[in-house]
């Protein structure tokens, strides 16, 4: 399967954007961009996912390498209740549905006031 | 509405006893997974279950560890002889897998379980 690479902690300042990166130089032509999050003492939490162009939603924007080996969560304006461990994750789509969910170790964001 | 529901959201057992938990997932969700979070670690898949697919076994740890789904809906996880190292968060997630849905497939998690193994 193929794998991400996740920075283990990142900090940032409430109110400052921020930009998670994350590294799938293994990724084939069917694998989906996912990020989740999981608050602290709290099951995960969809974020976004994308293909091959940028998306936005009401959470964060995900911005994805033309050639698709990494992509960046950008949360556009931090806040206190941002701090989570955020995680990236390939999923493979066959067969018109999507194949399993399988989490890394993803990156833990710290929000300063 | 009503989401991922488990239980019990407590459970201490002794070592070398069976345990039962329980994953009531959304209606008309036809994946399901489940995990184990130990304290301060990340999410261990464990099974995930896709309609009238063969469920994907591959995480479970040991032959301890077995997980049924019945009529597609519910979802137990059992595990037999439990060891400390059992001890851990299990949550159990759902999603609804639309063919050809533009590979949302957005999966909702419970509140775990909190297994504890004295």
């Amino acid at each position: 399967d193929a794998k991400t690479t996740q920075p283990n902690s990142m900090e940032s300042n409430e109110e400052e954007p921020v930009h998670l990166p994350c590294n799938h130089s293994t990724i084939s032509g069917t694998d989906y961009i996912h990020w989740y999050r999981q608050l602290p003492s709290q099951g995960p939490e969809y974020v976004i996912h994308g293909l091959t162009s940028n998306v936005n939603n009401r959470m964060a924007s995900l911005a994805i390498a033309e050639d698709r080996k990494s992509s960046t969560l950008i949360l556009h304006r931090a806040t206190l209740r941002d701090a989570a461990v955020y995680y990236c994750i390939l999923r493979p789509y066959y067969g018109g549905s999507q194949g399993n969910l399988i989490f890394g170790k993803g990156t833990k964001l710290s929000v300063k006031p | 509405g009503a989401g991922v529901s488990q239980s019990p959201s407590n459970k201490v057992t002794e070592k070398g006893k069976d345990v039962e938990l329980r994953c009531d997932p959304i209606s008309g969700h036809t994946a399901l997974y489940w995990y184990r979070q130990s304290l301060g670690q990340g999410l261990e898949f464990l099974i995930y279950f896709q309609g009238n697919s063969a469920p994907d076994k591959s995480g479970l740890p040991s032959d301890r560890f077995s997980a049924e789904r019945t009529g597609g809906s519910v979802s137990t996880l059992t595990i037999q002889r439990t060891q400390q190292e059992d001890s851990a968060v299990y949550l159990c997630a759902s999603s609804l897998v639309v063919a050809g849905g533009a590979g949302k497939d957005e999966a909702f998690f419970g509140q775990g379980t909190r297994l504890t193994v004295v």
